[in-house]
């Protein structure tokens, strides 16, 4: 069974970094067939996919339009887990955000994290 | 605003089905079969009920079906029970490696 367990603060000033870390249990953050995704949600904007990360043979990054700029995700295979990494947020990106597994033989997001609400306040 | 379109919130009696719609374009619903469906009690983490358009996940009752035409999708539920009562998320892969979200339909049993 694939469980992921999210960690990180709920609080980050203006123009800091948000950070959120994902454990992964049940799978590997280096699979061949798991994709591991960043989508978050908000009263404003919904739910909102933001980016993944996934190794065939080597690492992929893509990220959506709205934060390719701000955004990174790291995999780290020795720790089995994956973060992401929002610099220079506003309000804006005050939301819940989850991490969640897409596999493409079975195309869907089928598990997710419990959800960190992030606060973007001073 | 989000992506794809999607009623607020639709209603129905135990026992009855009902449907939900989500409406995108032909750049994201229209051109790709990969339309999936979640399940968001309060509080708690989307839950995946149908993938693939139709496809149901290990575990979904198969009071939960979905389909498409065109630029829309469709998710039904038949046999409403009160624990049904949910709100419903529709996604679409959107390319080149985007997926996008309906705005959410908040479903009342009544």
């Amino acid at each position: 069974q694939v469980q992921l367990q999210q960690s990180g603060p709920g609080l980050v000033k203006p123009s800091q970094t948000l950070s959120v870390t994902c454990a992964i249990s049940g799978d590997s953050v280096s699979s061949n067939t798991a994709a591991w995704n960043w989508i978050r949600q908000s009263p404003s904007r919904g739910l909102e996919w933001l980016g993944r990360t996934y190794y065939r043979s080597k690492w992929y990054y893509d990220y959506a339009f709205s934060v390719k700029s701000r955004m990174n995700i790291n995999p780290d295979t020795s720790r089995n887990q994956f973060s992401l990494h929002l610099n220079s947020v506003t309000p804006e990106d005050t939301a819940v955000y989850y991490c969640a597994r897409y596999v493409g033989v079975s195309p869907g997001f089928d598990y997710w994290g419990q959800g960190t609400l992030v606060t973007v306040s001073s | 605003q989000s992506a794809l379109t999607q009623p607020a919130s639709v209603s129905g009696s135990p026992g009855q089905s009902i449907t939900i719609s989500c409406t995108g374009t032909s750049s994201d619903i229209g051109s790709y079969n990969l339309v999936s469906w979640y399940q968001q009690h309060p509080g708690k983490a989307p839950k995946l009920i149908i993938q693939e358009v139709t496809k149901r996940p290990s575990g979904v009752s198969n009071r939960f079906s979905g389909s498409k035409s065109g630029n829309t999708a469709s998710l039904t539920i038949s046999g409403l029970q009160a624990e049904d009562e949910s709100d419903y998320y529709c996604c679409s892969y959107a390319g080149p490696t985007t997926w996008v979200f309906g705005g959410g339909t908040k479903l009342t049993v009544l």
